[in-house]
């Protein structure tokens, strides 16, 4: 629970990596996930991380997690077109399992 | 592949008035939420229900909303009467019981409501 920042806005050229990134000050987070949005559409689970992880990977998608720094960040290779969205990272409440969300980072991909 | 579906996608109505909004989780899912996003903030969390009735309820949730799941497939949440400020987009979210947080949350589509 508690804040969870993003950037606001990213622009990278297909074809490029891009990463997002996260921070978060609750230190009992357990699990913490990134959601993806596309235009018109809800909120679609990516990838979770759970706390004792350093990093995840899923095929085009690396999460890694710096638990002393409360940094998460998500690294997606060969970003292409369809990728532009808007990414949310999240953790969980306090109190259970209702999720905390950021601001959400708006990934545009130019050709 | 099954999901979650809300409707109407749009709602514009004027202040003090009433509005439910409409969702439908997944079938074989127990836990259900309603999260809002206010333009340019946030997604929040309102509200969780499971076994009928409220499980856990954020500071936004007051004595102006309600939830229900009338009928074993639909789940609402009812605005008793609408501010200027409950202008914003309701997403509806459900989980199939299970332990572990790494149960995943499915949300919908979203109802982008107006209050005029």
């Amino acid at each position: 629970g508690e804040d969870v920042e993003q950037s606001l806005f990213l622009s990278v050229r297909e074809g490029d990596s891009s990463v997002i990134n996260c921070t978060y000050t609750d230190s009992s987070s357990t699990y913490l996930y990134w959601y993806k949005q596309e235009p018109g559409a809800g909120l679609q689970l990516l990838t979770y991380i759970f706390s004792n992880m350093d990093m995840k990977q899923d095929q085009r998608l690396t999460v890694l997690l710096n638990k002393k720094d409360k940094h998460l960040s998500l690294r997606i290779a060969d970003t292409q077109t369809g990728d532009s969205a808007i990414y949310f990272c999240a953790d969980h409440s306090n109190s259970g399992y209702a999720l905390n969300f950021g601001k959400g980072t708006s990934l545009l991909v130019t050709p | 592949e099954p999901e979650v579906t809300q409707t109407p996608s749009h709602q514009v109505t004027q202040m003090g008035q009433e509005v439910i909004l409409r969702c439908v989780p997944i079938s074989n899912h127990l836990y259900f939420y309603w999260y809002r996003q206010i333009l340019g903030q946030k997604v929040e969390f309102l509200v969780s229900f499971y076994n009928n009735e409220i499980s856990e309820k954020s500071e936004i949730f007051d004595d102006q909303f309600s939830v229900e799941r009338p009928d074993g497939s639909n789940f609402t949440l009812k605005i008793r009467s609408t501010k200027l400020e409950d202008s914003a987009m309701y997403f509806c979210a459900s989980r199939r019981e299970a332990g572990g947080f790494e149960e995943t949350q499915y949300f919908g589509p979203g109802t982008r409501l107006l209050v005029l």
